[in-house]
C-alpha cells in the first residue's frame, strides 16, 4: 500500500524559512515523479512543485518560482520542499503526491498524503 | 501558462441524479487531464484521468470525456458518498480548475 507522511509544517513568521518532508513507502520511490501541491483553506488546489525520478529536472508554479526548492533523496524515500522569503499567501495544507505512471513526468497525481499545515504569520 | 476554468462552481443536487462539470482548458492540451474528488479532511482522490480513463477502484458511475480545450465529468447517478468538491487538472503544466462543490439539494 501507498504511503505518504508529510511532515515540518507549523507558524513560521514572514520572511523566514520552513522545510517540508514527505516520508514515502510501498513502491518503488526512485521510479515515479512526485510533487508538492497546496490548498489554502476554504479555497481550491495550487499546484506548486515537481521533481523527476532523478531529481535531475524540476518544475515550480510561478507563485513560488525562486523562492522554493523541490529535492528528493532517493536513497530515504523522501520528499522535500524547502521553502524560504515565506508569504501570508503561502498560508496552506501542503499535500505531497506521486505522480501516476512509473518514468513519467506527464502525469496526474494517483496517491496522496494527509497534508501538513504550514501558517505564515507574525 | 494553461488556465483551467471550471463551471459551474457550485452544482446542487439530489440523490439520484445525473451530473456533469465542465472543464475548459486555455490552449490544447490533448487528452492530459485529470478529474480529482476532494473532501474536507482528507487526500484527494484521483478519479479519470487521461480524459476518460477511470481510475482502478473509482465506481463506473464516474465517467469523463473531451479531448483539446473542452472536458467533462459525469457522475450518472449520483450517491450520497459523492457530494465533494471535484477538481480538474491539465498535467502538462499540472495546473487545476477552480473546482465545483456538489452539495445536497
Amino acid at each position: 500500500e501507498v504511503q505518504l507522511l508529510e511532515s515540518g509544517g507549523g507558524l513560521v513568521q514572514p520572511g523566514k524559512s520552513l522545510r517540508l518532508s514527505c516520508a514515502a513507502s510501498g513502491f518503488i520511490f526512485s521510479n515515479y515523479a512526485m510533487s508538492w501541491v497546496r490548498q489554502v483553506p476554504g479555497k481550491g488546489l495550487e499546484w506548486v512543485s515537481l521533481i523527476i525520478l532523478s531529481g535531475a529536472s524540476t518544475y515550480y508554479a510561478d507563485s513560488v518560482k525562486g523562492r522554493f526548492t523541490i529535492s528528493r533523496d532517493n536513497s530515504k524515500n523522501t520528499l522535500y520542499l524547502q521553502m524560504n522569503r515565506l508569504r501570508a499567501e503561502d498560508t496552506a495544507v501542503y499535500y505531497c503526491a506521486k505522480g501516476h505512471s512509473s518514468f513519467a513526468r506527464v502525469v496526474p497525481f494517483d496517491s496522496w498524503g494527509q497534508g501538513t499545515l504550514v501558517t505564515v504569520s507574525s | 501558462d494553461i488556465q483551467m476554468t471550471q463551471s459551474p462552481s457550485t452544482l446542487s443536487a439530489s440523490v439520484g441524479d445525473r451530473v456533469t462539470i465542465t472543464c475548459r482548458a486555455s490552449q490544447s492540451i490533448s487528452s492530459w487531464l485529470a478529474w480529482y474528488q476532494l473532501k474536507p479532511g482528507k487526500a484527494p482522490k484521483l478519479l479519470i484521468y487521461k480524459a476518460s480513463s477511470l481510475e482502478t477502484g473509482v465506481p463506473s458511475r464516474f465517467s469523463g470525456s473531451g479531448s483539446g480545450t473542452e472536458f467533462t465529468l459525469t457522475i450518472s447517478s449520483l450517491q450520497p458518498d459523492d457530494f465533494a468538491t471535484y477538481y480538474c487538472q491539465q498535467y502538462d503544466s499540472w495546473t487545476f480548475g477552480q473546482g465545483t462543490k456538489v452539495e445536497i439539494k
